[in-house]
């Protein structure tokens, strides 16, 4: 099947600090990415919806200011995760998609000291 | 989307067939029934969809009733990799765009014992 990758896979940073996540869909050119986070034990939460080369659509409650998104080419969307805090450590999951179908990535484990 | 309703958690001797059942009573007549799954601290991994029929591949089978009120997705011989949470979502068909969200809810956690 088709392939997502997010790179980091795992990041630890120091409080206030920003930290970027790569979403890329490898062998399919994807029109929409999704970035969704999950908190221990939790199910996954849609943070944002991107379309390539337009403004993310944000969730209620997920501030866009904090979160930015970045969707620039068919296969690569980034999250930018600002001034983090230790209670923005969470899993963060990317989802690729194009009209035949979508996939997850592996997904990036955040800790913010 | 409709709303889903799964057991917190099932287990499952290994080599017999996992049986996890769906409850979605407010399914929409163009709501498809979607499984995913998520093995421990991966991203979700697509299973299988239907809309009225019953559907086989080579992961599972999905049994929906005749009023798509419910549906069980059907592990024939569960190993101990199939140890995972399992979702099922419903989401409104559309036209061919890929602009539909996935709402997951809490899912069953499957283990499957040796």
């Amino acid at each position: 099947g088709a392939v997502v990758s997010q790179h980091p896979s795992r990041v630890i940073c120091k409080s206030g600090t920003s930290v970027k996540i790569e979403c890329r869909s490898l062998d399919f050119q994807a029109t929409t990415m999704f970035w969704y986070r999950q908190f221990p034990k939790q199910s996954l939460m849609l943070m944002a919806t991107s379309n390539e080369g337009s403004k993310a659509t944000y969730e209620q409650g997920v501030e866009k200011d904090k979160f930015l998104i970045n969707h620039a080419s068919l296969t690569l969307s980034t999250l930018t995760v600002t001034s983090a805090h230790p209670e923005d450590s969470s899993f963060y999951i990317c989802s690729a998609r194009n009209v035949r179908g979508g996939f997850f990535g592996p997904g990036t484990r955040l800790t913010v000291l | 989307d409709a709303k889903t309703t799964q057991p917190t958690s099932m287990d499952c001797a290994e080599g017999r067939a996992a049986n996890l059942p769906c409850n979605h009573s407010t399914i929409s007549g163009n709501e498809y029934v979607y499984w995913y799954r998520q093995i421990h601290s991966q991203g979700p991994q697509y299973i299988i969809h239907g809309l009225k029929n019953n559907e086989t591949n080579e992961m599972a089978s999905l049994i929906i009733t005749e009023d798509r009120k419910s549906s069980t997705l059907i592990l024939p011989h569960a190993t101990l990799r199939d140890t995972a949470v399992y979702y099922c979502i419903v989401r409104v068909a559309s036209s061919g765009g890929s602009n539909y969200k996935l709402t997951f809810g809490k899912g069953t956690l499957l283990t499957v014992n040796p």
